[in-house]
């Protein structure tokens, strides 16, 4: 399977705990992003890296979140002291560099439930 | 604030019928619309995307219609079949050709 994988599938945690997500984008795609989407709603924008550079960050990301990419290839996603409100669906989604905007394919997501 | 506005929340259509969903947004300086389709317990996938140099895109049974001066676009989706049955998002570029903000989705379901 070439698609991008995201590991654990799920993840049920206590308030408080710290928890991290894995990425691993389409092996030759250079830029990666993490989103977050809550039932009902579309994905919200976290943040994206191109190769080992984090570019953009939501200006809504609270400094609890803190995402890593270290060799350009696969993402490490770290949420502190989580919270209840913290409760999602992370995606993970990747696209190569092109013009302009280029597609974004995505993963099947990380859900978290924060008890 | 809501920067993207997506239309309706959910649809019923026959099969065979015309399923159209709609989207506006407020301000991009950026030039990339998409829409994506989401099945439960899936990551969104592409479905098809247009560029505002031209009015209207079509792929297959799917078409985006844009409207560039009403900061609208929709897409219509011909001879629905229960298949077609999904969550569908648009999005824009707001903040930059990277940062997507994404509608809050339609809920459509095809009846056989």
């Amino acid at each position: 399977d070439t698609g991008v994988s995201q590991d654990p599938r799920h993840k049920i945690t206590k308030r408080g705990q710290n928890v991290t997500f894995r990425c691993d984008p389409i092996s030759e795609h250079n830029r990666l992003y993490w989103y977050r989407q809550t039932l009902g709603q579309g994905p919200e924008f976290l943040t994206y890296f191109q190769n080992e550079a984090q570019l953009e960050k939501s200006r809504l990301l609270s400094d609890r979140f803190s995402a890593e990419r270290p060799k350009g290839s696969f993402s490490t996603l770290e949420i502190q002291r989580t919270e209840q409100g913290d409760s999602a669906m992370y995606l993970c989604a990747s696209s190569t560099t092109g013009g302009g905007t280029d597609t974004q394919y995505f993963g099947p997501g990380t859900r978290l439930t924060v008890l | 604030q809501q920067q993207v506005k997506q239309s309706p929340q959910s649809l019923i259509v026959q099969k065979g019928g015309i399923s159209i969903i709609n989207c506006a947004y407020e301000n991009t300086a950026f030039d990339y619309f998409p829409w994506y389709q989401q099945f439960p317990g899936k990551g969104p996938a592409l479905l098809i995307a247009i560029r505002p140099d031209v009015s209207e895109k079509k792929e297959g049974r799917f078409t985006i219609s844009f409207n560039k001066s009403a900061k609208q676009f929709s897409l219509h989706i011909m001879d629905s079949q229960p298949g077609d049955s999904a969550t569908y998002f648009c999005a824009a570029p707001v903040y930059s050709n990277y940062q997507l903000i994404w509608g809050a989705g339609t809920k459509l379901i095809i009846k056989p």
